[in-house]
C-alpha cells in the first residue's frame, strides 16, 4: 500500500523559515519524480514544484511564485522528500501535499500557518 | 506559463443526471513524446485530492466507469454519466506537459 506522510507544518511568523518532510512507502521512491502541491484555506490546488529522479538529473522546477523562496530536495536513502521555505508570507498559509509526479497518490498534507 | 481555465465553476446537478466539466489550456498539451498530460482530480469535502483520469482518458483503478475523460490539444472534458451523492466535491484539471505544471480553478459539483 502506498503511503505518503507529510510533516513539519505549524505556525510561523512572516519572514520565517520552515522545512517540510514527506516520507514515502509502498513504491520505488528513487524511481519517482516527486511534487509538492499546496492549497490555501477554501481555495484551489496550486502546484509548488517538482524534483526529478537522480537518474534524470535530480533537477527541480517551481511555480512562478515559489522559485526564489522555496527549495525542493530529496533523500532517496530515507525515501523522503523535503520542501524548504524561506521568507514566508501570510499568503503561503496552506495545506502542503506531496505526491509522485502525475498525482496518482496523495498524503493527508501538513498545514502551514504564517501569521504574526 | 500555461493557463488552465475550467467551466463552469459551480455545477448543481440532480441525482442520476449527467454532468460535464470543461477544461481549456492556453497552449496545446500534446507532448513531443506522444502523450497529452491532462489529468482530472476529485477532491471530496475534507479529503485529499484523488486522481480520476490521466493522459486525457485513462481512468484510474477503482474509479467508477461513469467517469470519462476526453479531448485533445487545448480542449478537454470530464463527464459523469449519472451523478451519485458520493460525487459531491471539487474537480480539478491539471496539465503536466509544460513547466510549471498548472491546475484549473476547480469546479464545485453539488446536488440540487
Amino acid at each position: 500500500e502506498v503511503q505518503l506522510v507529510e510533516s513539519g507544518g505549524g505556525l510561523v511568523r512572516p519572514g520565517g523559515s520552515l522545512t517540510l518532510s514527506c516520507v514515502a512507502s509502498g513504491f520505488t521512491f528513487n524511481n519517482a519524480a516527486m511534487t509538492w502541491v499546496r492549497q490555501a484555506p477554501g481555495k484551489g490546488l496550486e502546484w509548488v514544484g517538482r524534483i526529478k529522479t537522480r537518474t534524470d538529473g535530480g533537477t527541480t522546477d517551481y511555480g512562478a511564485l515559489m522559485r526564489v523562496r522555496f527549495t525542493i530536495s530529496r533523500d532517496d536513502s530515507k525515501n523522503t522528500l523535503y520542501l524548504q521555505m524561506n521568507g514566508l508570507r501570510v499568503e503561503d498559509t496552506a495545506v502542503y501535499y506531496c505526491s509522485p509526479w502525475g498525482g496518482a497518490y496523495w498524503g493527508l498534507g501538513t498545514l502551514v500557518t504564517v501569521s504574526s | 506559463d500555461v493557463l488552465m481555465t475550467q467551466s463552469p465553476l459551480s455545477l448543481p446537478v440532480t441525482l442520476g443526471q449527467p454532468a460535464s466539466i470543461s477544461c481549456r489550456s492556453s497552449q496545446s498539451l500534446a507532448h513531443s513524446d506522444g502523450n497529452t498530460y491532462l489529468t482530472w482530480f476529485q477532491q471530496r469535502p475534507g479529503q485529499s485530492p484523488r486522481r480520476l483520469v490521466y493522459n486525457v482518458s485513462n481512468r484510474d483503478s477503482g474509479v467508477p466507469d461513469r467517469f470519462s475523460g476526453s479531448g485533445s490539444g487545448t480542449v478537454f472534458t470530464l463527464k459523469i454519466s449519472r451523478v451519485e451523492a458520493e460525487d459531491v466535491g471539487v474537480y480539478y484539471c491539471m496539465q503536466g506537459t509544460h513547466w510549471p505544471n498548472a491546475f484549473g480553478q476547480g469546479t464545485k459539483l453539488e446536488i440540487k
